[in-house]
């Protein structure tokens, strides 16, 4: 199994609305990863778990929260967001070894009305 | 600090042909991964192909190559034989002493004509 499954596929939700976005994999890898991208951009790194702690936050505004429940499971938590949040947020996982890929899910279309 | 520059916002080519997508890159690190993503309208990010800094020979995966040149620290993708399907946003990443982060390059959005 290389999958990385994200769900919801696509999301609409207004500037006072609390959502979440799920990610999972079951590789056995201990690194995950979420990523912003915008329209014809390149991904943009927001937060990186390393054995279910959080080691890296790229200064991402705290109406983003991250939550690594488990080894394989991966969330963010959306609150009050705003139309400049609307993106694919990409969600990834990797072993931590600089000589290895990141498996990247379908990823969450979001759009903040 | 590492940085990864994709020169070529875009480019075409004949079905059937081949075609190399551009990436260097700029890095301290005396060990670094080198990977080549390609990201269909769908959105998922599909990996294609890596190359390690001391590899010797070429990575080849298919009918994609990699072209690294350590010294002139490019890595340039080859697709041979494109086919419609190859048209999608190709990135190119890397990862290296911090190797929780990948850094990725600004993307060429390749078209392959019929």
């Amino acid at each position: 199994d290389t999958e990385v499954t994200q769900t919801p596929k696509h999301l609409v939700m207004g500037m006072t609305n609390k959502k979440s976005l799920k990610c999972e994999q079951h590789m056995g890898h201990r690194a995950m990863y979420w990523y912003k991208q915008k329209a014809k951009k390149p991904p943009e790194l927001m937060f990186v778990y390393s054995y279910e702690k959080l080691s890296i936050n790229e200064s991402v505004p705290s109406r983003f929260s991250p939550e690594c429940p488990n080894s394989s499971l991966l969330n963010l938590h959306l609150h009050a967001l705003q139309p400049e949040d609307s993106a694919l947020y990409l969600c990834a996982s990797s072993q931590d070894d600089r000589n290895t890929e990141a498996f990247f899910g379908q990823g969450t279309r979001l759009t903040v009305v | 600090a590492q940085k990864i520059t994709q020169t070529q916002p875009g480019m075409f080519v004949q079905e059937k042909e081949a075609v190399t997508l551009d990436c260097t890159y700029d890095t301290s690190d005396p060990s670094y991964g080198l990977f080549w993503y390609k990201q269909p309208s769908s959105g998922e990010m599909i990996f294609l192909i890596y190359q390690g800094s001391y590899d010797q020979q070429n990575a080849t995966e298919g009918r994609y190559s990699l072209n690294f040149q350590k010294a002139r620290k490019s890595a340039n993708l080859v697709i041979s034989a494109s086919q419609l399907g190859d048209s999608a946003m190709y990135f190119c990443a890397m990862r290296g002493y911090n190797f929780n982060k990948f850094y990725f390059g600004s993307g060429t959005k390749l078209n392959v004509k019929p």
